[in-house]
């Protein structure tokens, strides 16, 4: 079945760092990847997606880009803000999934003045 | 709306009751998706909606958990006789298109469910 793995939280940047995300992804189809943010107090908000391998999405400053051969979606931004702390969730869906959302854990991110 | 709308927002329910989730979402969208978020984790797929149109519910935990959405807008998901390991956030998303469509989910707040 599908699945989604990112990396374990909570990361602590200072201001300005540059941020990785690492998301892995087990698909049996051709997925589509996206990454959701979820601020504090706030509904789950698209970020960025990729419908196909090689795709970039980006948004806000964040990219991330669909890598086939390593089955990966990893998300980075080069300088990072306070208003950038919230919970990121990397997600797929495919046709074996009914196109429903498969999500990872999530990853909190804090970012300190 | 303006956007996906979620109620009550918080529930707290005894062990053995019933409770009812509403879920109003954008107006015009076709699909309609309840997911339940345990505390520390990611949302997990329960059940969606074309329309009116149940066409997946193989999410739901048990036959405790029923959703409906009888003229194709709102939606509500009951959960008979809760039990503690029901507690987490219900979460409902809408998107305008139908099967196959990569569109973007909008989701809500959320309805947060403790059973004690």
């Amino acid at each position: 079945g599908n699945s989604v793995t990112q990396m374990e939280g909570p990361v602590t940047l200072s201001e300005e760092a540059f941020l990785t995300i690492n998301c892995t992804y087990t698909a049996t189809g051709y997925p589509s990847l996206f990454w959701y943010v979820q601020y504090p107090g706030e509904g789950l908000q698209l970020l960025l997606k990729a419908t196909k391998a090689d795709d970039k999405g980006s948004n806000k400053g964040f990219e991330a880009t669909y890598r086939k051969e390593t089955t990966s979606f990893h998300l980075e931004k080069g300088s990072v803000q306070v208003s950038d702390s919230a919970v990121y969730f990397c997600a797929l869906s495919d046709r074996n999934s009914g196109y429903a959302l498969n999500f990872g854990k999530g990853t909190s991110l804090l970012v300190t003045p | 709306g303006a956007g996906v709308s979620q109620s009550p927002r918080y529930k707290v329910a005894k062990r053995g009751q019933d409770v009812a989730l509403r879920c109003d979402p954008i107006s015009g969208h076709v699909s309609l998706f309840w997911y339940q978020q345990a505390l520390g984790q990611g949302p997990e797929f329960l059940t969606y909606f074309q329309n009116e149109a149940q066409l997946d519910k193989s999410g739901l935990p048990s036959d405790r958990f029923f959703a409906e959405r009888p003229e194709g807008s709102v939606s509500t998901l009951k959960i008979q006789r809760t039990q503690q390991e029901d507690s987490a956030v219900y979460l409902c998303a809408s998107s305008r298109g139908g099967l196959a469509n990569t569109g973007e989910l909008f989701f809500g707040e959320g309805s947060r469910l403790t059973v004690l």
